[in-house]
């Protein structure tokens, strides 16, 4: 069974500019969250999604956003880059909302 | 607010045992997980407990008082491969997944 796959691997643009970044989640998996990741810091919560459907959002302002498809895929958008969005984004899938978390490699974004 | 506690570093030596606490304050739980992360690497699940007491998965077990909002994860006979961060986490009443800021574990030889 394929694992979580995230794309791309390794990002770097400009402050202002957006970035879309995607995850595809283990197959039958509905719950799909987002995390980010500073150095040294814990994995901080973005969003969760199950069955096309926010359910949870985190503390970040609304320049990050996501969506999930009807295939479980998800992608979240940043928009306005910033420096201190320079961090490591993993995405997480689940079976269902309470089941153990399998994470994907990340994309890690630096922002210049 | 919502926070995990956990302690920053842990130093031990090959073949030790080593402990690592984990004390939180939640809206709500639906129990607590360990995860491991090496450096470069992604977080991968270790273990997880919903009720009181011990639970065994080969070389690690994990520890939860639900009255005493605390947890721990023990590492045995440790190997130089088990040098990575360790977090804990909680599931809130919203079903979110809330992570301490993690333990880094150093095994020396």
């Amino acid at each position: 069974k394929a694992g979580v796959t995230q794309t791309p691997r390794y990002l770097i643009k400009t402050r202002g500019q957006q970035v879309t970044l995607s995850c595809s989640p283990i197959s039958g998996h509905r719950s799909v969250s987002w995390y980010q990741q500073t150095p040294g810091q814990g994995l901080q919560f973005l969003f969760e999604y199950f069955s096309e459907t926010q359910r949870n959002k985190g503390n970040f302002p609304g320049r990050f956003s996501g969506r999930q498809f009807s295939n479980s895929r998800s992608e979240m958008n940043v928009s306005t880059l910033e420096l201190g969005d320079s961090a490591l984004y993993l995405c997480a899938s689940s079976l269902d909302r309470v089941g153990e978390q399998f994470f994907g490699p990340g994309t890690r974004l630096t922002v210049l | 607010g919502q926070s995990l506690e956990q302690p920053s570093e842990v130093t031990a030596v090959e073949g030790a045992i080593v402990q690592i606490n984990c004390t939180y304050q939640t809206s709500g739980f639906y129990g607590l997980s360990w995860y491991q992360q090496h450096d470069g690497g992604a977080p991968t699940f270790l273990s997880y407990n919903a009720l009181d007491g011990l639970e065994e998965t080969g070389r690690f077990s994990s520890f939860l008082s639900r009255s005493d909002s605390y947890g721990y994860l023990l590492l045995q006979e440790l190997q130089m491969k088990d040098s990575a961060s360790y977090f804990c986490a909680v599931r809130d009443s919203s079903y979110k997944l809330i992570f301490g800021s993690g333990t880094r574990l150093l095994v020396r030889p």
